[in-house]
């Protein structure tokens, strides 16, 4: 059965410093990857997905992941953050194509 | 532009109360689904349509029921509400559930059960 880690829950970084959320997957079969990230009282909307083709995805906002099969991992980078960025990010996982699973969250906190 | 709308925002039920919250969606979209957010355990998945007359169990349907009847309204009904479904309520609509077509999300019902 599919299923994500996000090892942090909390990663504090201050303004203008990169960052890394680390997500896992595990699956027995290929799988379509997603962060997405949830701005306080909002639902979620989407930063970059993998389906298929290069490994490094860019998304919105100056994101963007790499997709690493050896590793099953997908982890979110951005080089240098901005105070806006403060939310709470979520990686997904999807194996066929009516569910999506999520990881449990990384609230990214940038102080100035 | 709605996009995809949630009612109502905030709710407070004691437990064995019913209620439905609901969702409508401007997009024309065939899939529809239901997500509750919960501290330390991210969305899980109650319930999904891939189109009218359409429905299906995620990962954590006990206690939630759903009907379609229509392709712009995805209501989620608690029968007998428990403080268990204590949570934040994500209705999400996308053109066809599949990989390709990303999930659009409402804002959110926050749902206390005492």
């Amino acid at each position: 059965a599919q299923s994500v880690t996000q090892l942090d829950s909390q990663v504090p970084v201050f303004e203008e410093a990169p960052v890394e959320l680390r997500c896992n997957y595990s699956s027995s079969v290929s799988v379509y990857l997603f962060w997405y990230v949830q701005y306080p009282n909002q639902g979620l909307q989407l930063l970059l997905k993998y389906l298929s083709g290069s490994t490094l995805v860019k998304g919105i906002n100056g994101f963007e992941a790499e997709f690493n099969k050896s590793q099953t991992s997908f982890h979110l980078r951005k080089p240098s953050v901005h105070i806006s960025d403060t939310a709470e990010y979520f990686c997904a996982v999807s194996e066929d194509t009516d569910k999506l699973i999520f990881g449990t969250g990384t609230r990214l906190q940038v102080f100035p | 532009n709605a996009g995809v709308t949630q009612t109502p925002k905030f709710q407070v039920l004691k437990t064995g109360q019913s209620m439905t919250l609901q969702c409508a969606q401007d997009m024309n979209h065939e899939y529809m689904s239901w997500y509750r957010q919960d501290p330390g355990m991210g969305l899980r998945l109650i319930h999904y349509s891939v189109g009218a007359g359409i429905t299906d169990q995620g990962e954590v349907p006990n206690g939630y029921n759903v009907s379609r009847s229509t392709t712009e309204d995805f209501p989620l009904r608690l029968l007998s509400a428990a403080p268990s479904q204590t949570s934040v309520y994500f209705c999400a609509s996308s053109t066809s559930g599949t990989p390709n077509s990303p999930l659009h999300f409402g804002n959110g019902t926050r749902l206390t059960v005492t």
